[in-house]
């Protein structure tokens, strides 16, 4: 079964307008994390935001918000006010178990939402 | 912030040569990296943990003698490629995350990959 699985293989948006990208993961471990990359054309990735299984309110980060709902092990992404380098490629992954070493920091990728933002 | 620096960007090469590519974290102590590999549109899949004066941890149907990593300092890990052959053309992208900080909130910061090409 896949840990992260984004049901979206493609999103088109208007610019300015909201768009939400879903993640939703399959885990048994108490203490997890969830984190949103962005990659571009040109290949590397970007790190978004982040929210831990612990954490009681949604991360934020600028036009980025998490959309955490643990009881459906769900982790949207909500970007506001789209821009055309929005336009990407975007990647959720899970670190399982807690930070007790960099070994227990590997992370799984989602298979990726490809994100057009339209002028 | 912190920075990853992985090179060489691209390489184009006969097969049956063997290529290095290098990861450094530039600003920060590193005691773990992963490697990755991102065939043209699907996700990264982790191919082994990379750790600081021991041996990597390669994950389940990666040939170790085929892909060699060395992490001889606190801020360089490399990949070699050995024998190279057409079906190991594809991205390679390095993370490495700053161990100093015991963390989970502290995000993989990944280089800009290596766009490997072999003829």
């Amino acid at each position: 079964a896949q840990k992260i699985t984004q049901t979206q293989p493609g999103m088109f948006v208007q610019e300015k307008e909201a768009v939400t990208l879903d993640c939703t993961y399959d885990t048994s471990d108490q203490s997890y994390g969830l984190f949103w990359y962005k990659q571009p054309s040109s290949g590397e990735m970007i790190f978004l935001i982040y929210q831990g299984s612990y954490d009681e309110q949604n991360a934020t980060e600028g036009r980025y918000s998490l959309n955490f709902q643990k009881a459906r092990k769900s982790a949207n992404l909500v970007i506001s006010a789209s821009q055309l380098g929005d336009s990407a490629m975007y990647f959720c992954a899970m670190r399982e178990g807690s930070d007790s070493g960099g070994s227990n920091y590997k992370l799984t990728f989602g298979k990726g939402t490809l994100l057009t933002v339209n002028p | 912030g912190a920075v990853v620096s992985q090179h060489p960007s691209r390489v184009i090469c006969k097969s049956g040569t063997s290529v290095k590519i290098e990861c450094r974290s530039l600003d920060f102590q590193a005691t773990t990296m992963f490697w990755y590999r991102q065939f043209p549109k699907q996700s990264l899949m982790l191919m082994a943990t990379s750790n600081e004066g021991s041996k990597a941890t390669y994950e389940q149907g990666v040939e170790k003698d085929k892909f060699l990593i060395n992490h001889a300092s606190l801020t360089l890990s490399t990949l070699t490629v050995t024998s190279a052959h057409p079906e190991d053309s594809s991205f390679y992208i390095c993370s490495a995350r700053d161990t100093t900080w015991w963390n989970s909130n502290q995000p993989q910061h990944f280089g800009d990959g290596t766009r490997l090409s072999i003829l």
